[in-house]
């Protein structure tokens, strides 16, 4: 899987957006984006994916560069409940099984302020 | 239920003794990831079941961990002889299905400690 790199931390005023950032510059063709968070003493949720269109669902929205090469993470109205470590990965389609494992970074520690 | 569930939520053991760790994964759900994280660590994947496939184990540290999943449901990862760097949280995933674009959903994870 494609190596990502992330800010380690990012503070986010509640009520504002908050915008992740995400570089994956050797993301090949096959290769997805997956955004999960883990909100302390918690299982990782999932968030949202993409292959190369922007993505929009009930938890945030996913912007793709047209070169594939970073995407941003957007939640558009920032709770509390937010705060949380973000983590970006790319993950391949064409291999099976095992290879389907997810394979977190450090992650972004996004910190929402009252 | 309606989401991945683990048992204990926590576990406290000696080195040296047996524990095992329980996964009940989304009904209807045939494949299931089993992955540690360490304090401050990202997930290492441990073990891998696909129905009625044989799972791949090559995510296993050491020949003291071992997992089963019976009835293609519920899953149980032991460890044996357990040591001071085993001490994790034991988080389990289960997918729909084995696609590379299936959601992995864990549960909440078993933190272990062993003194």
């Amino acid at each position: 899987d494609a190596k990502t790199t992330q800010p380690p931390s990012m503070d986010c005023a509640e009520g504002r957006a908050a915008n992740l950032p995400c570089n994956h510059s050797t993301i090949s063709g096959n290769e997805y984006v997956y955004w999960y968070r883990q909100i302390h003493s918690q299982g990782p949720q999932y968030i949202i994916h993409g292959l190369k269109n922007n993505e929009t669902n009930e938890m945030a929205s996913l912007i793709i560069t047209e070169d594939r090469k970073s995407s941003t993470l957007i939640l558009p109205h920032a709770t509390l409940r937010d705060t949380a470590v973000y983590y970006c990965i790319v993950r391949s389609f064409t291999s099976g099984g095992s290879n389907y494992k997810l394979t977190f970074g450090k992650g972004t520690l996004l910190t929402v302020n009252p | 239920g309606a989401g991945v569930s683990q048992s204990p939520s926590n576990k406290v053991t000696e080195k040296g003794k047996d524990v095992e760790l329980r996964c009940d994964p989304i009904s209807g759900h045939t494949a299931l990831y089993w992955y540690r994280q360490s304090l401050g660590q990202g997930l290492e994947f441990l073990i891998y079941f696909q129905g009625n496939s044989a799972p791949d184990k090559s995510g296993l540290p050491s020949d003291r961990f071992s997992a089963e999943r019976t009835g293609g449901s519920v899953s149980t990862l032991t460890i044996q002889r357990t040591q001071q760097e085993d001490s994790a949280v034991y988080l389990c995933a289960s997918i729909v299905g084995g696609l590379p674009t299936d959601t992995q959903y864990f549960g909440p994870g078993t933190r272990l400690t062993v003194l």
